[in-house]
Parts: structure tokens; sequence; C-alpha cells
């Protein structure tokens, strides 16, 4: 059974880099066909993708974020891993990793989600 | 402002059927790509609930089920159950954004 399981500081300063990761079981992250991403959520607001890694170091990224956002993956821990830099109170938000199926060009979609973290943004 | 366009809210009686619409652009849904939607039951974690537009994983009931047509969608719910009161979540792509977009969700209540 699928399971993904987020960690990492849930308060982080105004200006600092927010580091998160991701540990996958149940399923290699070297799996063919998925790719694996990160979702976040402001308190009280909708979904906002943040992007995605394939276990080759593929990466996909939301343009909004992308001058500040990395995403890793380290397949012999089965881990991979979200660091945001240069956050802002705006920053503040559950954290959601899940498997992303990008079937073809149509466009895909998360069919497994961690439980989520809360990372505050705050001095 | 979400790129997908959902109503805020929908409620019904249970046993009765409500629709949950999802409005896009010629970027996303109209560009044909596929919708899914995802339910987030109060405190918890996302769930895919339908995935390409109308079909449903392992495990969702049949009440369940999606449409698309033109640049819009739709999930349907037949026979509320008190148990579905939750978030519900669109998500397509936009090829203009390079991105994938969410619909800023939909709160259900069962009265």
């Amino acid at each position: 059974q699928l399971q993904l399981q987020e960690s990492g500081p849930g308060l982080v300063k105004p200006s600092e880099t927010l580091s998160l990761t991701c540990t996958v079981s149940g399923d290699s992250i070297s799996s063919n066909y998925y790719y694996w991403g990160w979702i976040r959520q402001p308190p009280g607001r909708g979904l906002d993708w943040i992007g995605s890694i394939y276990h080759s170091g593929s990466t996909y990224y939301n343009p909004s974020v992308r001058s500040r956002v990395t995403i890793s993956v380290d397949t012999s821990n089965n881990q991979f891993s979200l660091r945001l830099s240069s956050v802002t109170a705006a920053d503040t938000a559950m954290y959601y990793c899940a498997r992303v199926n990008y079937y073809d060009s149509r466009g895909y979609y998360h069919d497994h989600w961690g439980l989520g973290t809360l990372v505050t943004v705050s001095s | 402002q979400s790129v997908l366009t959902q109503p805020p809210s929908v409620s019904g009686a249970p046993g009765q059927r409500v629709t949950i619409s999802c409005t896009g652009s010629s970027s996303n849904i109209g560009a044909d790509y596929d919708v899914h939607w995802y339910q987030q039951l109060p405190g918890t974690a996302p769930k895919l609930l339908i995935y390409k537009n109308n079909n449903r994983p392992s495990g969702v009931p049949d009440r369940f089920s999606g449409s698309k047509s033109g640049t819009s969608a739709s999930l349907a719910i037949t026979g509320l159950q008190t148990e579905d009161e939750a978030d519900y979540f669109c998500q397509s792509y936009d090829n203009s954004l390079t991105v994938g977009v969410f619909g800023g969700g939909t709160k259900l209540t069962v009265l």
C-alpha cells in the first residue's frame, strides 16, 4: 500500500529557506510513468501546484515560484525534497507531497497524497 | 482568482443529487486537457475522486460521476450522504500558463 509522509520544520523565518522531505513507502520512487510532486494549500484557501520530479531528475515547476524552488530526488532512500527560498508570510500553507500520474499529453493527476505538513512563516 | 472557476458552495438533502461545475477556458479544459476531481474531507488531505473526466479509482462509489463538455466540466453526486460533506476541487492543465491548475474549491453541505 503506497504511503507518502512529509517531514520538516513547521516554522520558518521570513527570508529563509523552507525545506521539506517526502518519504515514499510501498512503491519505488524509481517506478516508470510516475512523477512525484508538491502541492500547497494556504489556510482556508485552495490548492496550488508547486512542481514535480521524475526519478531521473527531470523537473517541472510552477512559473510563479520557479525562481525560488528546487525539487530533488534521493532514489537510494526513496525520498524527494522541496526547497523554497526567500520565504514570506504568503508561503504559509499546508504542504502536501503526492504521486503524479503523467499519463499522456492530455494532462496528469495526483493519485496518492501524503497527510500534509503545516509550515508557518513567521519571525 | 483561480484559473478554473467553481461555485464556492452547494448544498443538498440526504438522498438528493447535486452537481458541481468547473469552468475553464480555451487554454485548459477547452484545449482538450482532461479534468480530475478531488475530495477533501474536513481536516484531511485531498483524495483523488475522478480522473480523466469520468473515471473512478478503485473504492470510489458509483454515486460519484464526472463529465466534460467544451470549456467546462461537472461532478455529480447522487444519493447524497452526510459523509459526502467535504470540499471538492477540479484540476486540469493550462497550456498558456504551462502549469497544472486547480479550481478554487466547492464546499458541499448536506442539510
